[in-house]
């Protein structure tokens, strides 16, 4: 069975800083996809980011970058120049191939945004 | 274009009693899952419907189930409901099945049980 780890139950990062969310996770499949979920208070789950397993390019989404690291199984989430706005709950996500569309959740990483 | 809805946001129930949520996905999405988050548990998939069939289905008890109509819409039932059960209820919806599809998720249910 996958598993999906955050270790970082919370994280605090100044408005315009950089911060970045830690994610491992443990499959034994060579091929699948990774997700980044926010959930702010309005509980709505929103998809910040995602990146397909075979591709070797981190993916970019504006502010949002991930770097990952697939022999360690690694998936980091960095944003840059946080804005208040990116105040919430952060979850990493693991997807397999085929058919399903089951996804497998971390624990979540509350991100606060500070002025 | 309409997000994927869910309804009622919030429920009050009582132990041993049903409840029926619904969730109307995105136009034109076939796909329907449906998860679970709670504090202590955190997010877990419950089932996926496609097609009006069941087609994955986490490891929760038979008091959950769930069916979806030729519109795409779905509805998820637990019956005799225990405290346990007390839950945000998120479902998400996606174009087909698979992991190209990304998931487009509600703002939930909250569901409490006294």
């Amino acid at each position: 069975a996958q598993t999906v780890t955050q270790s970082q139950p919370e994280m605090s990062v100044q408005e315009a800083e950089t911060v970045t969310l830690s994610c491992t996770y443990d499959t034994s499949e060579s091929d699948y996809y990774l997700f980044w979920y926010k959930q702010p208070p309005s509980r709505q789950m929103i998809l910040v980011i995602r990146q397909e397993a075979y591709k070797q390019q981190n993916a970019t989404e504006n502010r949002f970058s991930v770097n990952f690291q697939k022999a360690a199984k690694s998936f980091s989430l960095k944003i840059s120049d946080s804005q208040l706005g990116d105040a919430a709950m952060y979850f990493c996500a693991y997807g397999p191939t085929g058919t399903a569309s089951k996804l497998t959740f971390g624990t979540g990483t509350r991100l606060q945004v500070t002025l | 274009k309409a997000g994927v809805t869910q309804t009622p946001r919030y429920l009050i129930k009582t132990r041993g009693q049903q409840v029926t949520l619904s969730c109307s996905p995105i136009s034109g999405h076939r796909s329907v899952s449906w998860y679970q988050q709670t504090p202590g548990q955190g997010l877990q998939f419950l089932f996926e419907y496609f097609s009006e069939t069941q087609r994955n289905k986490g490891n929760f008890p038979g008091r959950f189930s769930g069916r979806q109509f030729s519109n795409s819409r779905s509805e998820m039932n637990v019956s005799t409901l225990e405290l346990g059960d007390s839950a945000l209820y998120l479902c998400a919806s996606s174009l087909g099945q698979g992991y190209r599809n990304i998931q487009y998720f509600g703002a939930g249910t909250r569901l409490s049980v006294l």
